[in-house]
């Protein structure tokens, strides 16, 4: 079965920096989810979108953005990268109308490493 | 919005014993609660979920109560395997059939069984 697909898996990148991590979510899930989890902690919502809007937000930082495009992938932006976003980036998606299940399927996640 | 508090952050067991995970939650609103199972360097997965509408939920060696009067849902694991070690994440969420819902997470407990 299809599973979230993210990318880069691994990405090196020095402070002040722009990184873009991409998303694809499972086919026909209508909502993604992308989260930050260093190390050690559980993972922190940053931001999520329903059918292509956005749809919540948490505690992205204003140096990040994202969005979802017509083909329903995401990608999250980050700029002037600092140290302390080194960390795990997850995406999830999951299909919330019409269903009656909440689970969100995680992708392979994106490690961030700034120096 | 929703704070969930898990405990305890370590869980030290032997391989056939029992582990018990138990969390509380602030938003007496919320009404799905998903655990999540995280394998080191691996992305979190669904073990088991349960509904504001039910008691308790059993899944062969896994099971979850909640007590919603109380806010508070636990996760039990019976006959314990070495393969039952990772941190396990509870989350609370506010689920109303349409639209996104954001799963608040739980700081996390990593279960290490010995064999």
């Amino acid at each position: 079965a299809a599973g979230v697909i993210q990318s880069p898996r691994h990405l090196i990148k020095e402070k002040r920096e722009t990184a873009t991590l991409k998303c694809y979510p499972i086919p026909r899930h209508d909502t993604v989810y992308w989260y930050q989890q260093g190390p050690g902690q559980d993972p922190q919502f940053l931001i999520s979108f329903y059918e292509k809007m956005q749809s919540d937000k948490g505690s992205i930082p204003d140096r990040f953005s994202a969005q979802q495009f017509s083909d329903y992938h995401s990608e999250l932006n980050m700029s002037s990268l600092e140290l302390g976003d080194s960390a795990l980036y997850f995406c999830a998606s999951s299909l919330v109308w019409g269903t009656n299940t909440g689970e969100l399927f995680f992708g392979e996640g994106s490690r961030l490493t700034v120096l | 919005g929703e704070n969930v508090e898990q405990h305890p952050s370590t869980l030290s067991v032997q391989e056939g014993d029992s582990a018990v995970i138990k969390c509380t939650y602030s938003d007496s609103a919320s009404n799905y609660f998903p655990w999540y199972k995280q394998e080191l360097g691996k992305r979190p997965q669904l073990i088991i979920d349960i509904r504001s509408n039910v008691g308790e939920k059993k899944d062969q060696r896994i099971a979850v109560t909640l007590n919603k009067t109380a806010k508070h849902f636990s996760l039990h694991i019976t006959e314990t395997q070495p393969e039952d070690s990772a941190v396990y994440f509870c989350a609370a969420s506010k689920w109303w059939g349409g639209g996104s819902y954001i799963p608040t997470f739980g700081r996390g407990t990593s279960l290490i069984v010995h064999p």
